[in-house]
């Protein structure tokens, strides 16, 4: 059963880079996965933020992809996601998602971080 | 980006079925695509639930009771969440979700049903 845990900042200053890091237990970050980031504004919906499978491949949301970058640490078995030039927009729980490749569901999920853009 | 859309809230009484609606945009046809449903609890991640192309192509997430099924309408370009036998605990935001065309993901506004 894969496990996920994020860890990072909880409050980042406008214009600043927001960074967090999803450790995976229970699995290796070498398999089928599309590992993920999907994202939830106070009160609001989800909306996914882009993945990255271990080989390199990338995909991201065509709306945040210039401030995006999800990268995969093969030795540490973790998956991290930087976002740039964040505003109070972005303020949201952050969770870190295995998306299964030959499904395309997400079946795995961290607990979730809270990220408050603010100064 | 496609929109998905989802009445924000519905309302059942227990042992009655719930039937949870997601809308696609009249420009895709809800009949080509995959669509997945996630169940939150507050407090909590996403849950996946199942997902639906058509009754030879389903799929129940693990641990996933059965009175949870999907199915479309094409007529009203709308794929269905059923939850039968409604309980308490099935109280909670509803969200479907499609891989567009453009492989990005693409989640619905989400309902949240109460359990009357």
């Amino acid at each position: 059963q894969v496990q996920l845990q994020e860890s990072g900042p909880g409050l980042v200053k406008p214009s600043g880079t927001l960074s967090l890091t999803c450790a995976v237990s229970g699995g290796s970050i070498s398999s089928s996965n599309w590992w993920s980031w999907v994202r939830q504004s106070p009160g609001k919906g989800l909306e996914w933020i882009g993945g990255m499978y271990h080989s390199g491949s990338t995909k991201y949301n065509l709306s945040l992809k210039s401030r995006v970058t999800i990268s995969v640490d093969k030795s540490k078995n973790q998956f991290s996601l930087k976002l740039t030039s964040v505003t109070a927009a972005d303020t949201a729980v952050y969770y870190c998602a295995a998306l299964l490749a030959a499904s395309g569901s997400f079946d795995y999920w961290g607990q979730g971080t809270l990220v408050t853009v603010s100064s | 980006q496609p929109v998905l859309t989802q009445p924000p809230s519905s309302s059942a009484s227990p042992g009655e079925s719930a039937r949870l609606t997601c809308t696609l945009p009249s420009d895709i046809n809800v009949g080509t695509y995959n669509i997945f449903w996630y169940q939150q609890k507050p407090g909590s991640p996403p849950r996946y639930l199942l997902y639906y192309y058509s009754d030879s192509d389903k799929g129940q997430g693990s641990g996933v009771p059965s009175r949870f099924s999907g199915s479309k309408d094409a007529s009203a370009n709308t794929a269905i969440l059923l939850i039968s036998g409604l309980q308490s605990e099935d109280e909670a935001d509803y969200f479907c979700m499609i891989w567009a065309s453009n492989e990005s993901g693409v989640f619905g506004g989400g309902t949240k049903l109460t359990v009357l």
